[in-house]
């Protein structure tokens, strides 16, 4: 059964740091990986999707990167803003678009 | 605006009762998701339907129901055999096929008293 886990639970740090969220699955037979951002109270946005034959995307300062072969990805915020703060979830794609999500990692930036 | 949308936003029900939760969505999506998400813990998937008139259970459909009669409609019934209903309830939709995004409405959050 696929585990997706989350490192760090949470994270706190200044304005203007780059930073690297961690997320690992247990069952590297995925299709896809996909990233997303929920602000308190609300639905999911999503952020980037890498598939299961791409090693990385990029959406403007946002970089996700996806190694099936260690079963990790990371997802890399340039220049970080306040405006960021938010929980950050990551799923495994295991088949007809059934998603596994980790718990996600809190973060908060400070101006 | 092509979007997702759930209502109720709050959602209060007594123990024993059944309550519909609603999801639209304008996106012409086939694919639309049931998750819950509770505090600690990862979504989890309740249902899922793939095209109209067609529907499968996730990881914890016990004590839920949905139907798939419009494509742009996937109401949840959460009925009174769901011993813990308490949480935030997301619905999402997808183009059908390998390598789609989800996409996620705002969630309904319902609290049994």
């Amino acid at each position: 059964k696929q585990e997706v886990t989350q490192i760090p639970a949470a994270l706190s740090v200044p304005e203007g740091e780059n930073l690297v969220l961690n997320c690992s699955f247990t069952d590297s037979a995925i299709y896809n990986l996909q990233w997303f951002r929920q602000d308190p109270g609300k639905g999911l946005t999503s952020l980037l999707l890498i598939q299961s034959s791409q090693r990385e995307q990029t959406s403007g300062r946002l970089n996700a990167s996806l190694d099936k072969s260690s079963g990790r990805s990371t997802l890399y915020i340039a220049a970080s803003q306040p405006g960021d703060s938010a929980t950050y979830l990551c799923a495994a794609d295991t088949g007809f678009q059934k998603l596994v999500f980790g718990t996600g990692t809190r973060l908060l930036v400070s101006p | 605006d092509g979007g997702i949308t759930q209502s109720p936003k709050y959602l209060f029900r007594k123990e024993g009762q059944n309550v519909t939760l609603s999801c639209e969505q304008n996106l012409n999506h086939d694919a639309m998701y049931w998750y819950r998400q509770d505090p600690g813990q990862g979504l989890r998937l309740i249902y899922y339907s793939q095209i109209v008139n067609d529907f499968q259970k996730g990881d914890i459909a016990e004590g839920y129901s949905v139907s798939r009669e419009k494509k742009e409609s996937f109401p949840l019934t959460v009925t009174s055999a769901q011993k813990n209903p308490t949480a935030f309830y997301l619905c999402a939709s997808s183009i059908s096929g390998a390598y789609n995004e989800q996409f996620f409405g705002p969630g309904t959050r319902l609290t049994v008293l």
